[in-house]
């Protein structure tokens, strides 16, 4: 079955670039859906963006100045940057895969996570 | 963005128990409303989509309902393997957004 899987530094230190990758194993980065979501210590999801397939990202305005998601459907991976981290960055990072269906309208919900990758933010 | 509010925040409860978790949008979100499970350390899990569709697996005891602004998540009979964060989430307007999460603990 499908597998995500979060990598990338789990100390990033502040004003710098946060840089995680989510490597899907058991099917194909081709023709889904594809989002970052996050969590900070003791708050809710946040959801950060999304990539279909390896293009097309759509940003949280929230975070769209410096965020940016990527794709590369060679590698089956996809990947998170987040430039000029605070401490309020610091969260665990899920990535997760959409499910589109049909019920009175076209929708989706994320129906397979990763397990989430902690970043810190300190110098 | 639609704010999503949840009741309670937590609760305890005992095996056996029927729970019920409500979670409220800020203006109708029609049907477009999911239900996460969440035990930490492990990923999330999609339980229910579309305010009532159960996923492929997941225990007939969960069930979803309502429409517009008003959901609810009931387990008609809590298992040890229950107790967990739920998440309601909204994907009618954009960005998504998720419900604070309702903690269930063993009572």
């Amino acid at each position: 079955q499908v597998q995500l899987q979060e990598s990338g530094p789990g100390l990033v230190k502040p004003s710098e670039t946060l840089s995680l990758t989510c490597t899907v194993s058991g099917g194909s980065l081709n023709n889904y859906y594809w989002s970052w979501i996050r969590q900070p210590p003791g708050k809710g999801l946040e959801w950060i963006g999304h990539i279909y397939s390896s293009g097309s990202p759509s940003y949280n305005p929230s975070l769209k100045s410096r965020v940016t998601i990527s794709g590369d459907t060679s590698k089956n991976q996809f990947s998170l940057e987040l430039t000029s981290v605070t401490a309020t960055d610091a969260a665990v990072y899920f990535c997760a895969r959409h499910l589109r269906f049909y019920s009175s309208g076209w929708s989706y919900a994320f129906d397979i996570w990763g397990q989430g990758r902690v970043v810190i933010v300190s110098s | 963005d639609i704010q999503m509010t949840q009741s309670p925040s937590s609760l305890s409860a005992s095996v056996g128990d029927r729970v019920t978790i409500t979670c409220r949008a800020s203006q109708s979100v029609t049907r477009f409303l999911n239900w996460y499970q969440h035990k930490p350390g492990e990923a999330p899990k999609l339980l229910i989509s579309a305010a009532s569709t159960l996923q492929t697996g997941v225990p007939s005891r969960f069930s979803g309902s309502g429409s517009g602004t008003d959901f609810t998540l009931t387990i008609s009979s809590l298992q040890r393997e229950d107790f967990a964060i739920y998440y309601c989430q909204q994907t009618h307007g954009s960005p998504p957004t998720f419900g604070p999460g309702t903690k269930v603990e063993i009572k």
